[in-house]
C-alpha cells in the first residue's frame, strides 16, 4: 500500500499566522484528500485535491482559509491561514488505494493555536 | 452533517471478550469501511465491505452490512489490550465523485 509522509507532525502557532502542511506519497495518485479532526471528534473532509486543477472544497471550507496546492501526482500541501484557536485540530491527508483497499492516511499534524 | 453515527460512543471490555460496534448511515452507499485510530494519530484501514456484500471476515474482525437498515457492525473477537483505539466507519458517497464520510467513532478500551 501507499506510504504517506506528512509533516510537521505537530506545531504550536500564534493566532493570525499561517501553517503549511505537506504530504508526500511514495506513488502517483490521482486524488488526495485533506481532513480535519477536531478534539474528540470524527474526521471532516476539507477538500479533494486533483493534480492540475483547483481543489474541490466541502461546505464550510473556503480556499482563502485553506489554500491547497497539488503540483504533481505525489505531493500536496494544505495551508491553514490566519489561524485562530478554533483551528486547533489534527489535520490529515489521505489517498485512495486501489479498489477494495480503502484509504491510506498520513500520520497527521496536530496543530495548536495559541 | 455526519453520514455515519456509531454506537456505543465508548466501550470498555476485558481482554478476551468480544467487542461489537455499530454504524448507521443515511444515504445509499457504494461501500463501507472501518478504520482504527490510535491516540489521535493517522487512521489505519481495517476492512471494506461493498454494498452487495452482507458479511466479511479478516482475522479476528467480522463486519456485517444491512443496506435495508442502513447499518453495519464491526465485531472484534478475543480482544487484546492492543485493540484499544477509536474505531470509525466510513461510507463512500457519490456526489460527482466518490468521497468518504466518517462516522462519529467508538472509543474502545480493552482492559488487561
Amino acid at each position: 500500500s501507499a506510504v504517506i509522509s506528512q509533516k510537521p507532525s505537530r506545531d504550536i502557532c500564534q493566532r493570525g499566522t499561517s501553517l503549511t502542511i505537506q504530504c508526500q506519497v511514495d506513488s502517483q495518485v490521482t486524488m488526495m484528500f485533506w481532513y480535519r479532526q477536531q478534539p474528540g471528534q470524527s474526521l471532516t473532509l476539507i477538500a479533494t485535491a486533483n493534480q492540475g486543477s483547483e481543489a474541490t472544497y466541502e461546505s464550510g471550507f473556503v480556499i482563502d482559509k485553506f489554500p491547497i496546492s497539488r503540483p504533481n501526482l505525489t505531493f500536496s500541501t494544505l495551508t491553514v491561514s490566519n489561524m485562530s484557536p478554533e483551528d486547533s485540530s489534527i489535520y490529515l491527508c489521505s489517498v485512495e488505494e486501489s479498489r477494495g483497499r480503502g484509504y491510506t492516511f498520513g500520520s497527521g499534524t496536530r496543530l495548536t493555536v495559541v | 452533517s455526519q453520514q455515519g453515527e456509531e454506537d456505543p460512543q465508548a466501550l470498555s471490555i476485558q481482554e478476551g471478550e468480544n467487542a461489537t460496534m455499530n454504524c448507521s448511515y443515511k444515504t445509499s452507499i457504494n461501500n463501507l469501511q472501518w478504520y482504527r485510530q490510535n491516540s489521535g494519530r493517522g487512521l489505519v484501514h481495517l476492512i471494506l465491505i461493498r454494498s452487495n456484500e452482507r458479511e466479511k471476515h479478516s482475522g479476528r474482525l467480522r463486519v456485517t452490512l444491512d443496506t435495508s437498515k442502513k447499518s453495519s457492525s464491526l465485531l472484534i473477537t478475543a480482544s487484546r489490550a492492543a485493540d484499544t483505539a477509536s474505531y470509525f466507519c466510513a461510507t463512500a458517497v457519490y456526489s460527482g465523485t466518490y468521497k468518504y464520510i466518517f462516522g462519529t467513532g467508538t472509543r474502545l478500551k480493552v482492559l488487561a
